[in-house]
C-alpha cells in the first residue's frame, strides 16, 4: 500500500525553539515536495526536492531528502510566530505512466510567542 | 495571472441535489487535478486530466465525474450529493505529468445536509 506518513500530527512550540517534522514514505520516488497551508487557505509550494540528498533552505525553513530512507524532513530553526500553519509532504510516484503526488496528512504547528 | 480560479467559493447542497464546481488556469498547464481535503486526512486525488481530451480516476472517484473541457477549464461534478461529501475541494494544475510542483486553486467548502 503506499503510504506517505508525516509526524508529529500536531506541534505546539515556543518561539525561539527548533523542531524538526518528518516525511516517511513506502514506495521508490525520488521527487518530494512541501506545502504549507494556513487556515481557510489553499496550499502554497515551500521546496521540491529532487535528488537523494537534496537540501533546500528558505529562511528559517530547511527540507532534506534521503532516498534509500525514503524519508524527508523538514527542519524549524528558531521558529517564529508567523511559521504557524499546516505543513504537508508529498511524493510524486509514477501510476499508468503519469506521475499523481500522494500527500501525507499534514503536520499543525502552532508556535507560541 | 490570476493563476488556478474556482468557482463557486463556498456551497450548500441538501443530499440528492447535484453541482458541477467549476476550474480554470492561465498558466498554460497541461495537467489538471481535482482533490478533496478532510481534516485529519491530507489531500485525496478524485480525478485528473493529464492532458487535454483525457482523464483518468485517482483515489476515490466514487460519487464524482470531470470534464476537461478544454486546456483551460476542468469541471467537477457530483451527480447526487451526499453528506459524506462534505469536504473542501481543491483543483491543481501542472505543467504536465512529468513536471514538478503543483499549484492550487483557492478551494470550495461544500456542505452538503
Amino acid at each position: 500500500e503506499l503510504k506517505v506518513e508525516q509526524n508529529p500530527l500536531f506541534l505546539s512550540m515556543q518561539e525561539g525553539k527548533n523542531y524538526t517534522i518528518y516525511c516517511n514514505y513506502s514506495t521508490t520516488s525520488d521527487r518530494l515536495y512541501w506545502y504549507r497551508q494556513d487556515p481557510g487557505k489553499s496550499l502554497e509550494s515551500l521546496f521540491v526536492l529532487l535528488s537523494n540528498g537534496a537540501v533546500k533552505q528558505e529562511g528559517r525553513l530547511m527540507a532534506s531528502l534521503d532516498t534509500k530512507a525514503r524519508l524527508s524532513t523538514l527542519h524549524i530553526t528558531a521558529a517564529v510566530h508567523d511559521l504557524s500553519a499546516t505543513y504537508f509532504c508529498a511524493v510524486d510516484i509514477t501510476m499508468d505512466s503519469n506521475y499523481q503526488l500522494i500527500w501525507g496528512a499534514g503536520t499543525k504547528l502552532i508556535i507560541k510567542p | 495571472n490570476a493563476g488556478v480560479t474556482q468557482t463557486p467559493k463556498f456551497q450548500v447542497l441538501k443530499t440528492g441535489q447535484s453541482m458541477t464546481l467549476q476550474c480554470a488556469q492561465d498558466m498554460n498547464h497541461n495537467s489538471m487535478y481535482w482533490y478533496r481535503q478532510d481534516p485529519g486526512m491530507g489531500l485525496r486525488l478524485i480525478y485528473y486530466s493529464a492532458s487535454e481530451g483525457t482523464t483518468d480516476k485517482g483515489e476515490v472517484p466514487n460519487g464524482y465525474n470531470v470534464s476537461r473541457l478544454n486546456k483551460r477549464e476542468f469541471s467537477l461534478r457530483l451527480e447526487s450529493a451526499a453528506p459524506s461529501q462534505t469536504s473542501v475541494y481543491f483543483c491543481a494544475s501542472r505543467q504536465g505529468t512529468d513536471s514538478y510542483e503543483q499549484y492550487f486553486g483557492p478551494g470550495t467548502r461544500l456542505t452538503v445536509t
